[in-house]
């Protein structure tokens, strides 16, 4: 079935550092591809989506490219904030309704 | 803000009782969804109502039993829980939960706490 595997974390990274949370999916078809983000004591908020192989989803200074040979959608950034510091998730979306597949989620923590 | 409110924010109860979590959104939406939170675990779909009618149920234990009076509030019946099912229960919004890119907007949570 549909299912979406990210790196575990907790990722630790110093302000201005460069960020990489990998995320690789597994989909029958052609599926959606997204990036959740969750700030300390909130719910998920979308932060970037790609519908299509190759399209680059783009939002905050953060980046993801749907890679369908590699079947990735990795999210970068290149010099992050204390303020980033929430928990990432990538999410996919399949072929039917009502269908969000999301991974376990990755914390991030920037320190000054 | 994301129109989406969640009440209690917290909740403590032991196995042998009754609770409600309750779920609001004030964006005019048609579709309304209950995720639970785990650590370490992919979020899960729990529940989700589009037009006030399930269309979706994902082999949830009937300790939990949803119910969504209007499509601007939506509720999660808690009984006989058993510890494992502490967790964050997250309640969340779309459009009207049929288009594949539909944005999410999800509230901040219950945490439950079972003892």
């Amino acid at each position: 079935g549909d299912s979406v595997t990210q790196m575990e974390g907790p990722v630790t990274l110093s302000e201005e550092a460069f960020l990489t949370i990998n995320c690789t999916y597994t989909a029958t078809g052609y599926p959606s591809l997204f990036w959740y983000v969750q700030y300390p004591g909130e719910g998920l908020q979308l932060l970037l989506k790609a519908t299509k192989a190759d399209d680059k989803g783009s939002n905050k200074g953060f980046e993801a490219t749907y890679r369908k040979e590699t079947t990735s959608f990795h999210l970068e950034k290149g010099s992050v904030q204390v303020s980033d510091s929430a928990v990432y998730f990538c999410a996919l979306s399949g072929t039917g309704a009502n269908n969000l597949f999301f991974g376990t989620g990755t914390r991030l923590t920037v320190i000054p | 803000e994301t129109g989406v409110t969640q009440t209690p924010r917290h909740l403590v109860m032991g196995m042998t009782n009754k609770k409600s979590l309750k779920c609001e959104q004030h964006l005019g939406h048609n579709a309304m969804y209950w995720y639970k939170q785990s650590a370490k675990k992919p979020l899960e779909l729990m529940f989700v109502y589009s037009l006030e009618e399930r269309v979706e149920n994902n082999s949830v234990p009937s300790r939990f039993s949803p119910e969504c009076p209007n499509s601007s509030h939506l509720f999660l019946h808690l009984h006989t829980l058993q510890p494992e099912d502490s967790a964050l229960y997250l309640c969340a919004s779309s459009q009207d939960g049929t288009g594949r890119d539909e944005k999410l907007f999800f509230g901040s949570g219950t945490q439950l706490s079972v003892l």
